[in-house]
């Protein structure tokens, strides 16, 4: 009964490589977002979808695409991975309303560029 | 730019010590002051939402604060436990859909039993 999952855990591949990250949340939210935690622990937005559709999209290289097939699912893609991608790439969700929205994380993915 | 500064970094307490952690904030707006606790290898886990100041919210031994320009996360006879990393996070502006959550460096909170 996870609330937002991610899938893999942890991702171990070579500079060049494309991979792809995958994130689902159970809990009927309608937004979801994509936060990367560096190596200090600081957590900075990615993305955001609502509905499927792209609402926040923050200073991140193009190499990097969100796609959402639906409203439970969110998922990232990396095209050329580098060194620098190397960080924990967390999922959340959110449901808008009220004052303010509080978000859910999904456990991580542990990135590592060789 | 919306900008959050956690203190201190790092906090050492004895179990039963009681203490508190600091958030300063600067935003336009503030919609929703968070705060989250990360355990290592894990995701932040949500802990409380304050939305204006002079609120209070309380939730076993831990109490979070507000005022116009900073959040304390009072920990009252921690326990080892209690050890982990705090996140605090702003939301702020006009309210829309998706909106970023601004985080702040954390503390790592560790309690020596």
């Amino acid at each position: 009964d996870t609330a937002v999952s991610q899938t893999p855990k942890y991702l171990v591949t070579q500079m060049g490589n494309d991979k792809s990250i995958k994130c689902e949340q159970n809990l009927g939210h309608d937004t979801m977002y994509w936060y990367k935690q560096d190596s200090k622990k600081f957590l900075k937005i990615m993305f955001s979808y609502n509905n499927k559709e792209l609402i926040i999209n923050e200073t991140v290289p193009n190499r990097f695409s969100p796609k959402s097939p639906d409203k439970a699912h969110l998922n990232l893609h990396i095209n050329s991975l580098e060194l620098g991608d190397s960080a924990v790439y967390f999922c959340a969700s959110s449901q808008d309303r009220g004052p303010s929205d509080t978000q859910y994380f999904g456990p991580g993915t542990r990135l590592t560029v060789l | 730019e919306d900008q959050v500064t956690q203190s201190p970094e790092a906090l050492r307490l004895q179990e039963g010590e009681s203490s508190s952690l600091n958030c300063s904030y600067t935003v336009s707006g503030l919609r929703g002051l968070f705060w989250y606790r990360q355990d290592p290898g894990k995701g932040p886990e949500f802990l409380f939402t304050l939305y204006s100041a002079g609120e209070e919210k309380e939730k076993e031994r831990l109490k979070a604060t507000l005022t116009k320009k900073e959040s304390f996360l009072h920990i009252t006879a921690p326990k080892p436990e209690d050890s982990a990393t705090y996140l605090c996070a702003v939301q702020a502006g006009r309210l829309i859909s998706g909106s970023r959550l601004t985080f702040g460096e954390g503390t790592q909170l560790t309690v020596n039993p």
